[in-house]
């Protein structure tokens, strides 16, 4: 199984609602990351956790939280976000190390109203 | 700015025709990596070169890096419509650092 999967696809929230992101990958990568791209950029990094511990934190505003409960499941918790927050929220995983490529899930459309 | 640059911003060429997009970076690197994004998905990751390799090649996919200039590129041979999609570079030092993308457009 060399899939990452992501739920939900399309998310719709309030800036005073609570939701979570899932991602799920069953291919025993060490490494797994979530990632912000907007419309027409690049993604750009947000967290790494490495061996289910947090590696990475790239200034990301708390109202962002991630949760890595097992070596399969990454989640990212939402609250309070702002309409600028709307995005693409892709998930990814490695086998880590310096000669490994990324598997990325098929993102979250999320749009904060 | 960690990002690098990839140029040209957008390709458009006829089916068979090759395509090639450049990708610069300002600081070390472990490897280099491409991806390739379709309408707005999940990234899907192509072919990786390490730091002391200078070509590498793929099915039609054929990647160089020159690591005295900061630049690689990317090379589609007989491009084909299923080929149109966003192409990123990505810098891997410690972390990646993704390119700011070529959006290809393959003609029928």
């Amino acid at each position: 199984d060399t899939e990452v999967t992501q739920t939900p696809k399309h998310l719709v929230m309030g800036m005073t609602n609570k939701k979570s992101l899932k991602c799920e990958q069953h291919m025993g990568h060490r490494a797994m990351y979530w990632y912000k791209q907007k419309a027409k950029k690049p993604p750009e990094l947000m967290f790494v956790y490495s061996y289910e511990k947090l590696s990475i934190n790239e200034s990301v505003p708390s109202r962002f939280s991630p949760e890595c409960p097992n070596s399969s499941l990454l989640n990212l918790h939402l609250h309070a976000l702002q309409p600028e927050d709307s995005a693409l929220y892709l998930c990814a995983s490695s086998q880590g190390g310096k000669t490994y490529g990324q598997y990325f899930g098929p993102g979250t459309r999320l749009t904060v109203t | 700015s960690q990002q690098g640059e990839e140029d040209p911003q957008a390709l458009s060429i006829q089916e068979g025709e090759n395509a090639t997009m450049n990708c610069s970076y300002k600081t070390s690197i472990n490897n280099l990596q491409w991806y390739r994004q379709n309408s707005g998905r999940g990234l899907v990751h192509l072919i990786l070169i390490r730091s002391n390799e200078r070509e590498k090649h793929s099915g039609r996919l054929r990647v160089t890096l020159d690591t005295s200039k900061k630049s690689s590129s990317l090379l589609i041979t007989a491009s084909r419509a299923a080929d149109t999609a966003s192409y990123f570079c990505a810098r891997n030092f410690n972390k990646f650092y993704f390119g700011s993308g070529t959006k290809l457009n393959v003609k029928p």
